[in-house]
C-alpha cells in the first residue's frame, strides 16, 4: 500500500450504530488530518494531529471521537449519528516542514439512516 | 478569519483548449501557501500546484499555471491543453506560513471536458 488509505470506502449506518472508520499512511508523515466534505460546501477541518496529539478540534460533536495511537494510524469513532452527518470523510496526511503538503485519502462515504 | 471564495460552480472547455479557474481569498497575513488540489470522480483529493506567498514567480507544473496576484488576493489556475483526464472538481486553499496546520477551502469548481 501506498500513499494514505481508508477503510472502508462506504459505510451505511443507523443513528443508534456504533461504527469506526480507519485511516492508515504509509509516508513517514507526523501529522494526519480529519475532514468533512458536504455537497456544496468547503471542506470542513474536523480534528488535526500532530505528533499523535490532538492540536485541533472545530468545534465538533462529541458523537465523533477521534483516535491516534501512532503516527501512521488514525480512527474516528461514530456514536448516535445523525442524518446530517451523511457526508465523504476524508483523511489526510503531512509532514511538519516548510510548506506541509497534504495528501489525501480517498475518503469514507457515509450515509446515516 | 481566512477565507477562500470560488465564484464558479462549475466550468467546462472544449478538449485542447485553456481554462482559467478563479480563486479569491482573504487574509491579513504576509506569508502563506496557497495550493489547487485536484479531486477526480475517484475521490481521491491530489495537489495541482503550489505557490508560496514570499515567490513573485508563478507557480507552472506542466500544462498547469497559476497566476498569483498577491495584492489582489487572487490565485487563478489555468489549465492549457485541456485533456479528458482534466474533468474533475477543482479546489483552492490557503494555509498559513505561521506553523498553524488548518488548510481552509474553497467550495470548489467542476470542471467538465467537452470531447
Amino acid at each position: 500500500e501506498t500513499g494514505v488509505t481508508q477503510t472502508p470506502r462506504h459505510l451505511v449506518m443507523g443513528m443508534t450504530n456504533k461504527k469506526s472508520l480507519k485511516c492508515e499512511q504509509h509516508l513517514g508523515h507526523n501529522a494526519m488530518y480529519w475532514y468533512k466534505q458536504s455537497a456544496k460546501k468547503p471542506l470542513e477541518l474536523m480534528f488535526v494531529y500532530s505528533l499523535e496529539e490532538r492540536v485541533e478540534n472545530n468545534s465538533v460533536p462529541s458523537r465523533f471521537s477521534p483516535e491516534c495511537p501512532n503516527s501512521s494510524h488514525l480512527f474516528l469513532h461514530l456514536h448516535t449519528l445523525q442524518p446530517e452527518d451523511s457526508a465523504l470523510y476524508l483523511c489526510a496526511s503531512s509532514q511538519l516542514a516548510g510548506v506541509n503538503e497534504q495528501f489525501f485519502g480517498p475518503g469514507t462515504r457515509l450515509t446515516v439512516l | 478569519a481566512q477565507t477562500v471564495t470560488q465564484s464558479q460552480p462549475e466550468m467546462s472547455v472544449q478538449e485542447a483548449e485553456t481554462v482559467t479557474l478563479s480563486c479569491t481569498y482573504d487574509t491579513s497575513e504576509s506569508d502563506y501557501y496557497l495550493f489547487w488540489y485536484k479531486q477526480p470522480p475517484s475521490r481521491q483529493m491530489i495537489l495541482v500546484i503550489r505557490q508560496e506567498a514570499y515567490k513573485q514567480q508563478n507557480a507552472t507544473e506542466n500544462r498547469f499555471s497559476v497566476n498569483f496576484q498577491k495584492a489582489a488576493k487572487s490565485f487563478s489556475l489555468k489549465i492549457s491543453d485541456s485533456q479528458l483526464g482534466d474533468a474533475a472538481m477543482y479546489f483552492c486553499a490557503y494555509r498559513s506560513a505561521r506553523g498553524n496546520e488548518k488548510l481552509t477551502f474553497g467550495t470548489g469548481t467542476r470542471l467538465t471536458i467537452i470531447p
